[in-house]
């Protein structure tokens, strides 16, 4: 009865490669995201979507492309994989019209390693 | 521009004191705010939020926060910390104007020292 899932949560790919992660929600949230954490652990926000349309993009490179093919999922696709992408991807999503949009909640997150 | 800043990157306390974590922000608009904790190898669980109301707000895990306006800041406390609290802790705010997404502080890493 997870709320919030990623899969997978380890990726280990090798630079080039195209890789995906999967999103799914089962709250009934409108809004879902993609978050970045890096090596750091600075956490930025990369994409949003609002029921299917994208309302976010944090001038995130053009390999990135999110799709969120219903309201439940949203995808995170990147191609030619760099080493600056490793990092731990998450994914989250939030309530509309309840005044509390801004509350999100996070799945486990995807660490992906690119060697 | 948004920012949230954590002045704290590391603290470390000992088992049963008290414990602050500062959280100061810089939002155009009316923020809301939250705190959430990372656990090695883990994802963010949030402690707790402030959207409006009583500026003493109480999370999970008897944690709490006192939002002050004035000094645009949201700092976290605990009366008595436990070994289990020793995380990573982020401060994050919201607002809607800005598309709803959250800006977060770059996190204090606390020690429990036993």
């Amino acid at each position: 009865d997870t709320a919030v899932s990623q899969t997978p949560k380890y990726l280990v790919t090798q630079m080039g490669n195209d890789k995906s992660i999967k999103c799914e929600q089962n709250l009934g949230h409108d809004t879902m995201y993609w978050y970045k954490q890096d090596s750091k652990k600075f956490l930025k926000i990369m994409f949003s979507y609002n029921n299917k349309e994208l309302i976010i993009n944090e001038t995130v490179p053009n390999r990135f492309s999110p799709k969120s093919p219903d309201k439940a999922h949203l995808n995170l696709h990147i191609n030619s994989l760099e080493l600056g992408d490793s990092a731990v991807y998450f994914c989250a999503s939030s309530p509309t019209g309840t005044g509390r949009e801004t509350e999100a909640f996070f799945g486990q997150g995807t660490r992906l390693t690119v060697v | 521009a948004q920012s949230v800043t954590q002045p704290d990157i590391h603290i470390t306390v000992s088992e049963g004191a008290s414990l602050e974590l500062r959280c100061n922000y810089s939002y155009g608009a009316t923020p809301y705010l939250f705190w959430y904790v990372q656990s090695p190898g883990q994802g963010l669980q949030l402690l707790l939020k402030y959207f409006s109301g009583d500026t003493l707000v109480q999370g999970i895990k008897g944690f709490e926060a006192e939002f002050k306006r004035s000094q645009s800041s949201f700092n976290l406390r605990k009366p008595s910390v436990h070994w289990s609290d020793a995380a990573e802790y982020f401060c994050a705010v919201g607002a809607m104007e800005y598309g709803n997404k959250l800006v977060f502080g770059a996190g204090t890493i606390l020690r429990v020292k036993s």
